[in-house]
């Protein structure tokens, strides 16, 4: 159990155009879903944390109005790339937490990559 | 502040070699650590995790970290490795003892397996 899935796997996009990634919990219900985002040889950086139902969290220096994140249910968080440059390509995951108490863990989806021509 | 450090960018062993990755944090409260493993352009697979109890921590795949509080360390090892085991692995830390506590990764340390 504990499967998270993202959608799409991969996308290129023209500049400018704005893009969706979708990050589900298909077996459990998550109340905390976080998105990172990775570039190429380096680690993964939080950029947000969303729970369901509220506005999201950004990290410092994340633009809340370029990286959209709606977290409308307990099982989809989505994270929409605003007015997207190539400097947005990078590989987002999503991970979601199926709460409660410690000694839980967050579940890694299998990541999006994306390219900005 | 939080931190998580991986000394090692890159190390190179034999197969049939034993292996281990060096990881420290630094973190003010009882640390939450995990292993990650990521095989190229792929996601992030949970190799471990200590939370508390037993500072030596077995995983999948023929893993095992330990944990020493004294030297702030977290460090993996596997007493033979498998070309299978060439990826790219992260030390993580939670900070918090929920599965809502934002976790802190370290830069990665590139495995490679020489034949």
């Amino acid at each position: 159990g504990a499967v998270v899935s993202q959608h799409p796997s991969w996308v290129i996009c023209k500049s400018g155009t704005s893009v969706k990634i979708e990050c589900r919990s298909l077996d459990f219900q998550a109340t905390t879903m976080f998105w990172y985002r990775q570039f190429p040889k380096q680690s993964l950086m939080l950029m947000a944390t969303s729970n369901e139902g509220s506005k999201a969290t950004y990290e410092q220096g994340v633009e809340k109005d370029k990286f959209l994140i709606n977290h409308a249910s307990l099982t989809l968080s989505t994270l929409t790339v605003t007015s997207a440059h190539p400097e947005d390509s990078s590989f987002y995951i999503c991970s979601a937490s199926r709460g409660g108490g410690g000694g839980e863990t967050q579940y890694f989806g299998p990541g999006t990559r994306l390219l900005v021509l | 502040a939080q931190s998580v450090t991986q000394p090692d960018i890159h190390i190179t062993v034999s197969e049939g070699a034993s292996l281990e990755l060096r990881c420290n944090y630094s973190y003010g409260a009882t640390p939450y650590l995990f292993w990650y493993v990521q095989s190229p352009g792929q996601g992030l697979q949970l190799l471990l995790k200590y939370f508390s109890g037993d500072t030596l921590v077995q995983g999948i795949k023929g893993f095992e970290a330990e944990f020493k509080r004294s030297q702030s360390s977290f460090n993996l090892r596997k007493p033979s490795v498998h070309w299978s085991d060439a990826a790219e692995y992260f030390c993580a830390v939670a900070l918090g003892g929920s599965s809502a506590s934002k976790i802190i990764f370290g830069s990665g340390t590139r495995l490679s397996i020489r034949p």
